[in-house]
C-alpha cells in the first residue's frame, strides 16, 4: 500500500485560510489522491480527491504538486465545524477493489 | 446523514459473549467495507464485500470475527467470544464500486467489552 506522511496537528484561527499539507513520494502514476475528514464522534467523510490537476469542489480545494509526491488540502476559510481529523489517502486505479488505507491523518484545531 | 446505517449505537457486553452488529448501506452501492478504529488512531481496514461475496479480509481479523452480507444487501459482522481488545468503534461504509469515487461512512457501532 502507497504511503502517505501528514503533520498530527494543526492549528488556525476561524475564517482564516488553511493549508494542511501531505508527503506521498512513493506515489503511482495510477495512485489517485483522496482526502477525507472524520469529525468528533463521526464516521470520516469524503472532502476531495484528484489525480494531477487541481481540484476546487464547495469544501476545500486541492493542490498537487507537479511531481505528485506532495499535495495540499486548502479550507479558504476555516470555520468551528472544520475541525476534525484529516486523512489523507492514496487509491490505486488498476486495483478497483482497492480499500482505503486511514493512517493517523492531522488533527485540526480552528480557534474563535 | 450519509444514508449507511448502523445498528446499534452502543453495546456493552461482557468478556465472553457473542455480538452481531448491523450495517445498511446506500441501497444502490455494491461495495461494502467493515473497519475498526480505537482512540487516537485512523480506522483499520478489516473486511470488504461486493455484492455478496467477501473478496478481502485483513490479517487483523481473527477467527473470532466473522461477517456476512447476504443477497448484497445489509451486511453483519459477528464477534465471537469477545475480548477487552475489542473494545472499538466498528465502523461500515458503502461506495457505488468504482475506485474514483466516495465512500459513505456510517456513525458507528460502539462496542465496549467489560
Amino acid at each position: 500500500d502507497a504511503k502517505t506522511t501528514q503533520p498530527n496537528s494543526m492549528e488556525s484561527n476561524e475564517e482564516e485560510p488553511v493549508h494542511l499539507p501531505c508527503n506521498h513520494s512513493t506515489i503511482s502514476g495510477t495512485d489517485y489522491i483522496h482526502w477525507y475528514r472524520q469529525l468528533p464522534s463521526q464516521g470520516p467523510e469524503y472532502v476531495i480527491h484528484g489525480l494531477t490537476s487541481n481540484v476546487n469542489n464547495r469544501m476545500a480545494s486541492l493542490a498537487i504538486a507537479e511531481d505528485r509526491k506532495s499535495s495540499t488540502l486548502i479550507l479558504h476559510r476555516a470555520t468551528l465545524r472544520d475541525a476534525a481529523v484529516y486523512y489523507c489517502i492514496l487509491r490505486d486505479l488498476l486495483y478497483n477493489t482497492d480499500k482505503l488505507i486511514f493512517g493517523t491523518g492531522t488533527r485540526l484545531q480552528v480557534f474563535p | 446523514d450519509t444514508g449507511v446505517s448502523q445498528d446499534p449505537r452502543h453495546k456493552i457486553t461482557k468478556r465472553g459473549q457473542n455480538v452481531t452488529f448491523r450495517c445498511d448501506p446506500i441501497s444502490e452501492h455494491n461495495r461494502l467495507y467493515w473497519y475498526r478504529q480505537t482512540l487516537g488512531q485512523g480506522p483499520e481496514f478489516l473486511t470488504y464485500f461486493q455484492n455478496e461475496a467477501q473478496l478481502e479480509k485483513s490479517r487483523l481479523l481473527s477467527d473470532r470475527f466473522s461477517a456476512e452480507r447476504p443477497k448484497g444487501s445489509f451486511s453483519t459482522l459477528e464477534i465471537q467470544r469477545t475480548e477487552q481488545g475489542d473494545s472499538a468503534m466498528y465502523l461500515c461504509a458503502s461506495e457505488v464500486g468504482m475506485v474514483v469515487t466516495e465512500a459513505f461512512f456510517g456513525q458507528g457501532t460502539r462496542l465496549t467489552v467489560v
